[in-house]
């Protein structure tokens, strides 16, 4: 069982849509993060988070620690949005990923 | 740009051989970590570093080696190379404080064939 689970795993929506993607972790962390990744491999790192919310720009990341439950969400899509989205917990000095949610935004 | 980079970008190799991946870290981080991710998969954490010693490492087996130097630069090494180590392999690098939780910063990968 992978200790990060994303949902969903593709995702297809039309210029202007908010989307939502989910992440569940079954271990005690320290912090998540949220990935981003496009094609050629290239990562950037969104948000760390530990508790709460975060916001930045259109993107909102929230965590609730006790459901072991984090969301990323982007307000208004575009088409550069389009992209892989992996959620990453740390606990000590362990990483964890989860397999990533690709999301394509239409025109 | 993040500030931390990788080379080679793409590399060749046969069954058998060994590889040595580089990465420079972004100025100031005194902390490295590599990642190994197969093709439609996510990343896997191989090990971090953190002022030139191991400091922590993930479900790969001892002929993955990697060092980090004075600079905080590092190199990951493969021995005996196996097809299944055919992958893009990231390394980002991050500054840890006693106490604080630290955003980590990616490399561009590099894309290892074994054939």
């Amino acid at each position: 069982k992978n200790e990060v689970e994303q949902s969903p795993q593709n995702l297809t929506a039309q210029e202007g849509e908010f989307i939502t993607i989910n992440c569940s972790y079954s271990v005690g962390i320290s912090a998540l993060h949220w990935l981003q990744q496009h094609p050629g491999g290239g990562i950037v790192s969104l948000f760390m988070l530990s508790s709460g919310k975060k916001k930045h720009g259109r993107l909102i990341a929230t965590i609730n620690i006790q459901e072991k439950h984090s969301s990323l969400h982007i307000t208004a899509s575009h088409p550069r949005d389009s992209a892989v989205y992996i959620c990453a917990v740390i606990l000590i000095n362990q990483f964890y990923f989860g397999t990533g949610t690709s999301l394509t935004v239409i025109p | 740009e993040t500030g931390v980079t990788q080379s080679p970008t793409h590399l060749i190799k046969t069954r058998g051989q060994q590889v040595t991946l580089r990465c420079s870290s972004q100025s100031g981080h005194n902390t490295v970590s590599w990642y190994q991710q197969a093709l439609g998969q996510g990343p896997q954490f191989i090990f971090q570093y953190y002022r030139e010693e191991e400091n922590g490492r993930g479900n790969f087996p001892p002929r993955f080696s990697g060092l980090q130097f004075p600079n905080y630069s590092s190199e990951l090494n493969v021995n005996a190379l196996e097809l299944d180590d055919s992958a893009l392999y990231l390394c980002a690098s991050s500054l840890y404080l006693v106490g604080s939780t630290d955003t980590q910063y990616f490399g561009p990968g590099t894309r290892l064939t074994v054939l």
